[in-house]
């Protein structure tokens, strides 16, 4: 069956210091892996996927993330964060079939200044 | 990028009432639609995939005769809470996969709050 897990619930970094948040999935096939970001009350942004060929994938807003079949993981990375990452972030596996999406239960990062 | 809307953005109803929450794709004809519930500090639970002209196909748990969905069209699927409870509060978000891509595009949800 497939499973997301993000290992840590909150994450708190200082503004301009880089960021790196976890995920490990469990998919019997190659998986289309997610990233999503969400603000306060707010519905799901997509910041980056991955369905195949480069492992290290570029999204929006400067995260990028990679692909690492051996270890299972699709790690959030960002050189330099912002006050206003400051928000939830979902990690999720998609089927090839229907794209039924699971996510992972959410990392919150906080930013102090 | 594609956009989902949704329909209201938050709604306060009585207890026993019936909530219909509009989704739509607006600029994209989507042939699935999901749905998706989620508690406060929690993850996105998927409720249901709504496929246009068909019925929807309900996780497990989830019951079909409370949460009745319909995917009229290829851009708008609603979801009907029925006799809502207190315990259906909850944040309510969709989401739409076009037919072209692989991608899902999230609605900006729709708080329910049943008193």
């Amino acid at each position: 069956a497939q499973s997301v897990t993000q290992p840590d619930i909150h994450i708190t970094v200082s503004e301009g210091a880089s960021l790196e948040l976890r995920c490990n999935y469990s998919y019997g096939a190659t998986p289309y892996l997610f990233w999503y970001v969400q603000s306060p009350g707010q519905g799901l942004q997509l910041l980056l996927k991955y369905f195949s060929g480069d492992t290290l994938v570029q999204g929006i807003k400067g995260f990028e993330a990679e692909f690492k079949r051996s270890q299972s993981s699709f790690n959030l990375r960002k050189p330099s964060v912002h006050w206003s990452d400051a928000a939830e972030y979902f990690c999720a596996v998609g089927d090839t079939g229907g794209f039924k999406t699971i996510f992972g239960a959410g990392t919150r990062l906080f930013v102090k200044a | 990028g594609a956009v989902v809307s949704q329909h209201p953005s938050r709604v306060i109803c009585k207890s026993g009432t019936s909530v219909k929450i509009e989704c739509r794709s607006l600029d994209f004809q989507a042939t699935t639609m999901f749905w998706y519930r989620q508690f406060p500090k929690q993850s996105l639970m998927l409720m249901a995939t709504s496929n246009e002209g068909s019925k929807a196909t309900y996780e497990q748990g989830v019951e079909k005769d409370k949460f009745l969905i319909n995917h009229a069209s290829l851009t708008l699927s609603t979801l009907t809470v029925t006799s809502a409870h207190p315990e259906d509060s909850s944040f309510y978000i969709c989401s739409a996969r076009s037919q072209v891509g692989e991608t899902q595009y999230f609605g900006p949800g729709t708080r329910l709050l049943v008193l």
